[in-house]
């Protein structure tokens, strides 16, 4: 089974602060997925990567950036939280054009 | 571009009932349709898809057919359980496409 784990279930930062969350999976999967998910607005995509050091913006990708120096990681960077980022971020990752597989997600809370 | 639009919730429904959330599609070509859902407290799982016109995805007791002259991907189920209370979302991956087009997703209430 595709196994994909991301650092935290829970984070509170304070505004300002830098925050990184880390994504990894086990499934050796080209592409990578970072995804918001806010009440009412379901999924929105931050940022994707199909390839080590290839990243492409998403959908929302202002106030964030990503990092992928290794197949199995990818990680997602706010580099100065607000509190408009308190959100649900939903790593997946997809071996083909097809299904992807989703990580139990990183409740942020930014003060 | 495409667009993929699905029932607005919450449906509440008492168990054993019948169950259908709509998904319609806007799409140019062919696309996969899939139907994830979240639990609470979870991310979310693939529960079924169809990858060409007429397929029946299955899974769980739930059913979705890819209707391409109504353009339609609506899942069924013909006894919910409490269980099955969670958040369902419809998607369709366009050909030659890495990303997923995603519905705003349906909260499903199962009443014991």
């Amino acid at each position: 089974d595709v196994k994909v784990t991301q650092s935290s279930r829970y984070l509170v930062k304070r505004t300002g602060e830098k925050v990184f969350l880390e994504c990894v999976q086990d499934m050796d999967h080209e592409n990578m997925f970072w995804y918001r998910q806010d009440p009412g607005l379901g999924l929105r995509l931050i940022y994707f990567s199909y390839d080590v050091k290839m990243k492409e913006k998403g959908d929302i990708p202002e106030g964030y950036s990503v990092s992928r120096e290794k197949k199995e990681r990818f990680s997602l960077i706010l580099e100065s939280a607000s509190t408009n980022q308190t959100s649900m971020y939903l790593c997946a990752t997809s071996g083909g054009l097809y299904e992807q597989f989703f990580g139990p997600g990183t409740r942020l809370t930014v003060l | 571009g495409d667009s993929v639009t699905q029932m607005e919730g919450p449906v509440t429904l008492s168990e054993e009932a019948f169950l259908t959330i709509n998904c319609t599609y806007t799409a140019t070509g062919y696309p996969s349709l899939f139907w994830y859902v979240q639990y609470p407290g979870e991310g979310l799982q693939l529960l079924l898809k169809a990858t060409k016109a007429d397929d029946k995805g299955s899974n769980k007791g739930f059913e979705a057919t890819y209707r391409k002259e109504t353009t339609s991907f609506h899942l069924e189920k013909g006894s919910v359980q409490v269980s099955d209370s969670a958040v369902y979302f419809c998607a369709l991956s366009a050909l030659g496409n890495y990303q997923l087009i995603w519905g705003a997703g349906t909260k499903l209430i199962i009443k014991p």
